[in-house]
């Protein structure tokens, strides 16, 4: 069965002080693995997508990095407006379906 | 570009009644999906379409319908409606892995309590 297992529930972090989130994953067949970011009563906000391990994206202040079991979303020099829950999804090949992990709820204090 | 349209944001129901959230794009995007959100539960998938004329269920797919008359337009039908469905619904759709990165492109949600 296809799982997306994400890791820590929440997370606290000063300003500056970077960290990583971790999405680990069971899949028959990766198709893709995408990051997004959740603001407190909005939908899902596209982050990265991944298609094969090793491969690594950024933007701004995140990092994206993917392996054969699991990807992390590294955070260099977090701002408070970095404060978000951040969700990992996978595809499976053959498959039209998005299975989500839990998320990781992240405070970035000033 | 609007993206994602769901309506209404908010509703209250009585337990037993019935009623469509709707849920519209205007990105010409074949896949759409309704997933479900619950605190610390994550997006669960309740149903999904990959064209006009064509849906199949996903993960939690009891107590509601959907259907697929157009490539605009995936609406959410719940019948008899219960306390368990009490949650948070958002609409999603995709243009697909073919044509650029895949991703969903998520409406704001619907907020929706049974009583």
């Amino acid at each position: 069965e296809d799982q997306v297992t994400q890791s820590p529930e929440a997370l606290r972090l000063q300003e500056g002080e970077s960290s990583s989130l971790n999405c680990s994953y069971t899949v028959s067949g990766l198709r893709g693995l995408f990051w997004y970011r959740q603001d407190p009563g909005k939908g899902p906000e596209f982050l990265f997508t991944l298609y094969s391990a090793g491969e690594e994206k950024e933007k701004e202040r995140l990092k994206a990095t993917l392996t054969k079991k699991e990807s992390f979303l590294h955070i260099t020099a977090p701002k408070p407006e970095d404060s978000a829950t951040y969700l990992c999804a996978v595809q499976a090949s053959g498959t039209y379906k998005y299975i989500f992990g839990t998320g990781t709820r992240l405070k970035v204090l000033a | 570009n609007a993206g994602v349209t769901q309506t209404p944001k908010f509703r209250i129901l009585k337990i037993g009644q019935s009623m469509t959230l709707q849920c519209t794009q205007d990105m010409n995007h074949n896949y759409m999906y309704w997933y479900r959100q619950d605190p610390g539960m994550g997006l669960k998938l309740i149903y999904y379409s990959v064209g006009a004329g064509i849906t199949d269920k996903g993960e939690v797919p009891n107590g509601y319908n959907v259907s697929r008359s157009t490539t605009e337009d995936f609406p959410l039908r719940l019948e008899l409606a219960a306390p368990s469905q009490t949650s948070v619904y958002f609409c999603a759709s995709s243009a697909g892995q073919v044509v650029v990165k895949g991703e969903l492109f998520f409406g704001e949600g619907s907020r929706l309590t049974v009583l």
